[in-house]
């Protein structure tokens, strides 16, 4: 695929089930981070996986939340017993390289989660 | 900590005009800087970046940013507006070895005809 990409693409839920989101990288790309956007709060890191690693979880806002990564490649975000506050944008991004080298993060066009 | 703060969450300028986005950092180390844009329902989109050397740097779509170590700022500008130009800004501070990415709360750009 050309881009990062991510699915499903709108999703609804109701309060108190789990939901997946899946993140495809761009192919090769050894970094791979979930971003939470929502109305004011603006971009919050949630996670960030080197190869199928998560050295830094620093982001993710409670234990309901998890992720993996399997392969190098493919990542999907978990998010149990949902709330009606975890409603937002989750976008993913991935990277060829990190290290601190300042490297561009391409963005998928995120999965929008509603929960009622 | 590393943090980004952008002055003003809505910014409106006519068509023709220039457009500024202010953005400032707080950083103990030299930092990585970036502006990205959001268009409606997109994902978000590299503008430019500062990493080291000169410190005016050009973006995509005629965008140039300074990088002002005195000032902590990194503030985005164009000449002049164009419609296309409208959408949501984010400026961002790289805080090094994981390559994640520290935004700030972004700017609606709003383009008048």
């Amino acid at each position: 695929g050309a881009g990062v990409s991510q699915s499903p693409s709108n999703k609804v839920t109701e309060k108190g089930k789990d939901v997946e989101l899946r993140c495809d990288p761009i192919s090769g790309h050894t970094a791979l981070y979930w971003y939470r956007q929502s109305l004011g709060q603006g971009l919050e890191f949630l996670i960030y996986f080197q190869g199928n690693s998560a050295p830094d979880k620093s982001g993710l806002p409670s234990d309901r939340f998890s992720a993996e990564r399997t392969g190098g490649s493919v990542s999907t975000l978990t998010i149990q017993r949902t709330q009606q506050e975890d409603s937002a944008v989750y976008l993913c991004a991935s990277s060829p390289r990190t290290s601190g080298m300042g490297g561009e993060l391409f963005f998928g066009e995120g999965s929008r989660l509603t929960v009622l | 900590a590393q943090s980004v703060t952008q002055l003003g969450s809505h910014v409106s300028v006519s068509e023709g005009a220039l457009v500024l986005l202010r953005c400032n950092y707080s950083s103990s180390v030299p930092p990585y800087l970036f502006w990205y844009v959001q268009y409606p329902n997109q994902g978000l989109q590299l503008l430019l970046k500062y990493t080291t050397g000169a410190t005016l740097v050009k973006g995509i779509n005629g965008f140039e940013a300074e990088f002002k170590k005195s000032e902590t700022s990194f503030h985005l500008t164009k000449p002049s507006a164009h419609m296309s130009d409208a959408a949501e800004y984010f400026c961002a501070v790289s805080p090094g070895n994981t390559g994640k990415l520290i935004f700030g709360q972004g700017t609606t750009l709003q383009v008048k005809p």
